[in-house]
């Protein structure tokens, strides 16, 4: 597609329940990932998605998030038994890393705003 | 642990004046990446320094890179109202980028 597409663009959900996101990516970019921006502070890394190769996790809060990235496209960002303190944008980026000139230029999506009350 | 880190945190400036946004990183990159966001919007690229002493330009705004300081500046140029937004610059040694605090500019009329 043109550009990095989530959705849903806005979820409210009630303490406790699960929730998806979701990321398509650009196509042809190898490489995907997540981050959480909480209102007025900065980008928290989540995960990571390089081509085939195992994901770096190293940034998931805790064990209740999870992610896929199937087919080397779309990503699913799941939040089981969600918290307030999950209540956050989420976004999503991608890149097509590895190219002759070494830069890495990230394109964001929209963001996905999610509200746990 | 790896620090990105932006000053001024905010920054309110008057039409037509001139100011310098700093980003210090605290490991060694080659690459250093300038985003910008808008009120409720997402992030987009402004500038890509992959090299010591890189230097961008792109109306307004001019983006410098010192590797061996770690530094990078953002210098805006006579500023206009259409400037106002958050800065954010980002380093990506390994898998992740590593993004700054965030410059929140506003520029008064």
């Amino acid at each position: 597609g043109a550009g990095v597409s989530q959705s849903p663009s806005n979820k409210v959900t009630e303490k406790g329940k699960d929730v998806e996101l979701r990321c398509d990516p650009i196509s042809g970019h190898t490489a995907l990932y997540w981050y959480r921006q909480s209102l007025g502070q900065g980008l928290e890394f989540l995960i990571y998605f390089q081509g085939n190769s195992a994901p770096d996790k190293s940034g998931l809060p805790s064990d209740r998030f999870s992610a896929e990235r199937t087919g080397g496209s779309v990503s699913t960002l799941t939040i089981q038994r969600t918290q307030q303190e999950d209540s956050a944008v989420y976004l999503c980026a991608s890149s097509f890393k590895g190219g002759q000139s070494g830069a890495n230029v990230l394109t964001f999506g929209a963001g996905s705003r999610l509200t746990v009350l | 642990e790896l620090k990105v880190e932006q000053n001024p945190l905010f920054l309110s400036m008057q039409e037509g004046k001139n100011y310098t946004i700093y980003c210090n990183y605290s490991t060694t990159s080659d690459r250093l990446y300038w985003y910008r966001q808008d009120p409720g919007k997402s992030l987009e690229s402004l500038f890509v320094l992959l090299s010591n002493g890189a230097v961008k330009q792109e109306g307004r705004l001019m983006a410098s890179l010192d590797t061996k300081a770690r530094l990078s500046t953002l210098h805006i140029t006579a500023a206009v109202h259409d400037l106002s937004a958050t800065y954010f610059c980002a380093v990506d040694p390994g898998n992740q980028f590593y993004f700054g605090t965030g410059t929140s500019l506003t520029v008064i009329p």
